[in-house]
C-alpha cells in the first residue's frame, strides 16, 4: 500500500512565524497535493505538483508556497503564519485516479 | 469548472438501518467520481470510485454507490449500518480527461449512528 506521511500531527505556531509542513510518499507517485480542511467547507486545494520542481496554484494559494525538490517530498510553507491559517492540512499523492491521503496536520496559529 | 454538492451536512441513523448519503456534481466533461471516509482525527480513506463501466460500484465496509449520468448524481448507500460507520463522508469529482487528476470535494456529510 502507498503510504503518505505527514511529519507532524499537531503544531502550534505564533503569528508571523514561517511554518513548514512536510509530506513524504513512498510509491513514486507523480502527483502530490496540499489541501486544507475546515468545518462546513470541505477540502480546498492550496497547491499541487505533477512533477519535481513543478507546482500549480489551487483554489486558495494566498499566503502559502510549496517546494518539491524530490519526487517523494512535497512541502507546504506558510511564509508568515496568521490566525486564519489555523486549520487541518492534508497532503495526498496520486498516480492516476484517486488519492492516498496522509493523516493530516492540525495547525494552530496563536 | 467542476463542483460537488452534498445535500445533507448531517445524517443521524439508528444502528442496522439503511442509509443513503446524497451527492450531486456539475461538470462539462466526463468525470471520475469518488467517496472518501474520514474517521475522527484521521486522514481520508477511499471507500469506492467510479471510473467507467458498471454504474453500480461496490466499495469497502459494505458501501456501494450508483452513478447516474442523467441526474449527475453519485449517491452512497449501505443497507445496514454499524456504530463503527460513524464518520464524515466526502464525495469528490475529477476531470476524466485532464492530467494531474485534481479532485474537487463536497462539503462533507457527518454520519452519526445511534444505538
Amino acid at each position: 500500500d502507498v503510504k503518505v506521511t505527514q511529519s507532524s500531527r499537531y503544531l502550534v505556531k505564533r503569528t508571523g512565524e514561517k511554518v513548514f509542513l512536510e509530506c513524504v510518499q513512498d510509491m513514486d507517485h507523480e502527483n502530490m497535493f496540499w489541501y486544507r480542511q475546515d468545518p462546513g467547507l470541505g477540502l480546498r486545494l492550496i497547491y499541487f505538483s505533477y512533477d519535481v520542481k513543478m507546482k500549480e496554484k489551487g483554489d486558495i494559494p494566498e499566503g502559502y508556497s510549496v517546494s518539491r525538490e524530490k519526487k517523494e517530498r512535497f512541502s507546504l510553507i506558510l511564509e508568515s503564519a496568521s490566525t486564519n491559517q489555523t486549520s487541518m492540512y492534508l497532503c495526498a499523492s496520486s498516480l492516476f485516479a484517486g488519492y492516498t491521503f496522509g493523516s493530516g496536520t492540525r495547525l494552530t496559529v496563536v | 469548472a467542476q463542483s460537488v454538492t452534498q445535500l445533507d451536512s448531517q445524517v443521524p441513523v439508528f444502528e442496522e438501518a439503511p442509509v443513503e448519503l446524497r451527492c450531486n456534481y456539475s461538470s462539462s466533461v466526463s468525470v471520475y467520481l469518488f467517496w472518501y471516509v474520514q474517521y475522527p482525527n484521521q486522514g481520508l480513506q477511499l471507500l469506492l470510485k467510479y471510473l467507467s463501466g458498471s454504474t453500480l460500484v461496490k466499495g469497502i465496509n459494505g458501501f456501494e454507490a450508483e452513478f447516474n449520468k442523467s441526474q449527475t448524481s453519485f449517491h452512497l448507500r449501505k443497507p445496514s449500518v454499524h456504530i463503527s460507520d460513524t464518520a464524515e463522508y466526502f464525495c469528490a469529482v475529477s476531470d476524466a480527461v485532464q492530467g494531474a487528476q485534481k479532485l474537487v470535494f463536497g462539503q462533507g456529510t457527518r454520519l452519526t449512528i445511534n444505538p
